[in-house]
């Protein structure tokens, strides 16, 4: 089945600083690649998503580039502030008509002022 | 703006109890998931529904039985809770079942069971 390994645990920050959560996913068919995020006591809700080959895909200061070749989807900010303090889940999407996403275990980022 | 639905917000029952758990979604969308989020914040999916009819049915126990009155709802009974089944349950939606398809979620029901 598929499988996505992200970073670890809790990244905490302050606010100002550039950010990367790593993701890399193994699928058996070509697959969507989703970000969503959830902050505390919330749903989690679509950050931003990609399917094409090595094209940078942004949103709300965020932007991730799928890289087929290494099997990675990384989440970037180049300033996190306050509010980025949540939960971030990638999520690969594979499987033809019966798609389904295999979430991440997710990475808890903090920013601190 | 909230779109998908889900009744009750807290439930804390004994063990061996049935509950019962419903959502609704008004974004006209064919397909419904149940996921089970627990204490770790670990996202698993449960059920897929497309159109009232049951796509996945990942390894759960027999005691989760989802159920379909039409493609705007789905409910979620468990039979004898067990203390294990303490979880925020969340129920999503999507246009369809294809790969592009972002899900909506719900804000989740949160069982504890004592």
């Amino acid at each position: 089945g598929d499988s996505v390994t992200q970073t670890e645990g809790l990244v905490t920050l302050t606010k100002g600083l550039p950010v990367m959560l790593n993701c890399t996913y193994q699928t058996t068919y070509s697959p969507f690649l989703f970000w969503y995020v959830q902050h505390l006591n919330e749903a989690p809700k679509l950050l931003l998503k990609s399917s094409t080959d090595n094209k940078r895909t942004e949103h709300q200061g965020f932007y991730a580039t799928l890289h087929k070749s290494s099997s990675s989807f990384h989440l970037q900010k180049s300033s996190v502030q306050l509010s980025d303090s949540a939960l971030y889940f990638c999520a690969p999407s594979s499987g033809g008509s019966n798609a389904k996403l295999t979430f991440g275990k997710g990475t808890k980022l903090s920013v601190k002022s | 703006e909230t779109a998908v639905f889900q009744t009750p917000n807290y439930h804390v029952t004994q063990v061996g109890n049935e509950v019962s758990f419903n959502c609704k979604q008004t974004l006209g969308h064919d397909t419904m998931y149940w996921y089970k989020q627990d204490s770790k914040k670990l996202l698993k999916i449960m059920f897929s529904y497309n159109n009232k009819q049951l796509i996945v049915n990942e390894t759960v126990p027999r005691r989760f039985s989802p159920q379909s009155s039409d493609k705007a709802h789905l409910n979620l009974r468990i039979k004898s809770v067990e203390p294990e089944d303490s979880a925020v349950y969340l129920c999503a939606s999507s246009p369809g079942l294809g790969v592009s398809y972002e899900q909506y979620f719900g804000p989740g029901t949160r069982l504890t069971v004592l």
